[in-house]
């Protein structure tokens, strides 16, 4: 059964820090990994990844896949308090091509 | 360029009743999927149509039906709810099936 897992499923850090979120996921017919950041409802779309190695940058946050240890991590530097949210990975394949998402890391950044 | 809207944002229905939860994509896009996300299972896939056909199906019973429409609109309905159907459901958009997809704000649903 395809599978999504983020760890951790809780951080709190303090403005400034550098934080690491990981997703690891086990999959048939991997397509794509997604990463996605929920402040309250809507989840919006941060990185698309579907070559190894090569790392994503937006800003502070940056993400990279590795195809073979079927993992990816999400990086935040330099941490605000506007990053407090959940973070969601999700794996693009399966049997049925439908997006699977982790149960996401709660990220909390105290000033 | 609008995003996804979902109507309505917050509903409370009666156990045994029936809803209908609507979805329109940003235009243009063709693709519409529905999730289901719940504090204790997360966000978990219902169905996904792309050109007013429906291409997946989750693990979800037969209660749990859609439909897109011409103009991509999409609709959800849920029969006999049970307690077990609160949550949020999300609707998201894509261009094409197997793209980024980008979400709409969801409806609440509670059932009492």
């Amino acid at each position: 059964e395809d599978k999504v897992v983020q760890s951790p499923l809780s951080l709190v850090v303090h403005e400034g820090d550098t934080v690491t979120l990981n997703c690891s996921y086990e999959v048939t017919n991997f397509r794509s990994l997604l990463w996605y950041k929920q402040e309250k409802k809507a989840p919006t779309f941060l990185f698309m990844l579907t070559s190894s190695g090569i790392e994503k940058k937006s800003g502070r946050l940056s993400s990279i896949l590795d195809k073979k240890e079927l993992f990816s991590i999400l990086n935040i530097t330099a941490t605000q308090t506007g990053d407090s949210a959940v973070y969601l990975c999700a794996e693009e394949g399966g049997s049925q091509g439908n997006l699977i998402f982790g149960k996401g890391t709660k990220l909390s950044v105290k000033p | 360029k609008a995003g996804v809207t979902q109507t309505p944002r917050y509903l409370i229905k009666t156990r045994g009743q029936q809803v209908t939860l609507s979805c329109s994509p940003i235009s243009g896009h063709r693709s519409v999927s529905w999730y289901q996300q719940t504090p204790g299972q997360g966000l978990q896939f219902l169905f996904e149509y792309f050109s007013e056909t429906q291409r997946n199906k989750g693990n979800f019973p037969g209660r749990f039906s859609g439909r897109q429409f011409s103009n991509s609109r999409s609709e959800m309905n849920v029969s006999t709810l049970e307690l077990g159907d609160s949550a949020l459901y999300l609707c998201a958009s894509s261009p094409v099936l197997n793209t980024e997809a980008f979400f709409g704000q969801g409806t609440r649903l509670t059932v009492v």
